[in-house]
């Protein structure tokens, strides 16, 4: 079965410095997600993206938070500068757009903000 | 605002017997629901979906069982294996907008 691809899984940082994760979702998926995970609680959406720009985005995509399709395969999420609070399980995901299909998720990213 | 509930951090059941996993909602938009699995450190693997045009679905052990005017799904595991410990997250999606979670139940099958 293809795969949603995510790198790095484990990310450490400082602080205030600028992290990028990135993803590789499904070759012919046009949706495309960001959902996160703080450790004991519930898997969160962060946006999604569709037709290079972003379709929704929750509360929690504040104004540090950035994505990006640079090429026609990549979506990174960038976070501009990083607070101990965004320590967390990243998860990508993507679909196709067909009404009642899944969403794949990657195996995630595991940032921790020092 | 929670829109997807599961009341029920954790459960625990015996091997060979039925799991039962219940979800609650609030949008009457939603119209497509999803169980997810998730083992540590991994991403989460759906398991099996239901539109709100259907009332049940099944697929081998799992099944999923939707009561629209009580807002209410469940997945039942029959018969429930080690393998099947995991924490299992109910997502739901309103005209195929972002999916929305559910803060997961702990799954413990006891061999």
């Amino acid at each position: 079965e293809p795969e949603v691809t995510q790198t790095p899984s484990h990310q450490v940082t400082q602080m205030g410095q600028e992290v990028i994760l990135r993803c590789v979702p499904i070759s012919n998926h046009l949706y495309f997600y960001w959902y996160r995970q703080i450790l004991g609680q519930k898997v969160e959406f962060l946006v999604s993206f569709y037709n290079n720009e972003i379709s929704e985005k929750s509360e929690i995509f504040d104004d540090q938070f950035s994505v990006e399709r640079p090429d026609g395969s990549n979506f990174t999420l960038k976070i501009r500068s990083t607070k101990l609070e965004d320590s967390a399980m990243y998860f990508c995901a993507s679909r196709t757009g067909t009404w009642g299909e899944k969403l794949f998720f990657g195996s995630g990213t595991q940032l921790s903000v020092l | 605002d929670q829109q997807v509930k599961q009341n029920s951090p954790s459960l625990s059941v015996q091997e060979g017997r039925i799991s039962i996993l219940n979800c609650d909602y609030t949008n009457s938009m939603f119209d497509y629901f999803l169980w997810y699995k998730k083992y540590p450190a991994e991403g989460p693997t759906f398991l099996i979906s239901i539109s709100s045009i259907k009332d049940k679905n099944e697929d081998g052990r799992f099944t999923v069982f939707l009561n629209k005017s009580a807002k209410h799904l469940s997945l039942h595991i029959v018969p429930s294996q080690p393998g099947d410990s995991a924490v299992y997250f109910c997502a739901a999606s309103a005209s195929g907008q972002n999916f929305v979670f559910g803060p997961g139940t702990r799954l413990s099958v006891l061999p």
